[in-house]
């Protein structure tokens, strides 16, 4: 049962470029979701995806780009990477459980822009 | 805006001692909380949860309680092991999937 995925684990990108970084759930949940966790800050949400094809904002949602064809797959796009993009990123799917929704996490993704 | 915060960022516990996490929480609408572990270079593991409806839920050495007259969320941890050492966020959600999450403690065991 491989659960939550991401990929790559580590990345170092220049300013300017165009990285993406992959999500893959084999619990075929409903949402999935994008953190970035910064010290100071804990975990705060870019965007969510509550089914393919359905996307929306979340707290810090800007400069980022997300889509959804694919119920197991959450790619996140950073269009043009900044410094202030240095983060690391956790992708988590949900599904409800009972009255309310469990989130389980993948491993992270840890990015470096230069 | 709505938060959910803590009180300390750290906290330092002798290896079988009991250890308590505190967090505040300011949406005095949320009706689901969890705790979540994060342990160096992983993600957070949910560890227990509770709805608003209850006062206390225990789990395997964890405990959570909440006390919703001053909007207070504490994880307590039994015998503490260095397995232990970690940073614990507590997060809450109001009617819908979305969860907030406070800034985390380090909890560190002393051997």
């Amino acid at each position: 049962d491989a659960g939550i995925t991401q990929s790559p684990r580590y990345k170092i990108t220049e300013t300017g470029r165009q990285v993406t970084l992959m999500c893959h759930q084999t619990w075929s949940h409903s949402y999935m979701f994008w953190y970035r966790q910064d010290l100071g800050h804990g975990l705060r949400l870019i965007y969510y995806s509550a089914a393919a094809d359905i996307t929306d904002k979340g707290e810090v949602p800007d400069g980022y780009v997300v889509s959804r064809s694919k119920t197991e797959n959450f790619p996140l796009t950073l269009e043009s990477a900044t410094r202030s993009q240095t983060s690391v990123y956790f992708c988590a799917s949900s599904e409800l459980a009972g009255e309310f929704y469990e989130q389980y996490f993948g491993p992270g993704t840890r990015l470096t822009v230069t | 805006g709505e938060s959910v915060g803590l009180h300390l960022p750290t906290l330092s516990v002798q290896e079988g001692d009991n250890s308590i996490i505190n967090c505040a929480y300011s949406n005095s609408a949320s009706d689901y909380f969890i705790w979540y572990k994060q342990e160096s270079g992983k993600g957070p593991q949910f560890i227990i949860d509770i709805r608003s409806n209850m006062d206390k839920r225990q789990g395997q050495r964890v405990t959570v309680l909440l006390n919703k007259t001053v909007k207070h969320l504490s994880l307590q941890i039994a015998a503490t092991q260095p397995g232990d050492s970690a940073v614990y966020f507590c997060a809450d959600s109001f009617g819908n999937e979305k969860l907030t999450f406070g800034t985390g403690t380090r909890l560190t065991i002393i051997p």
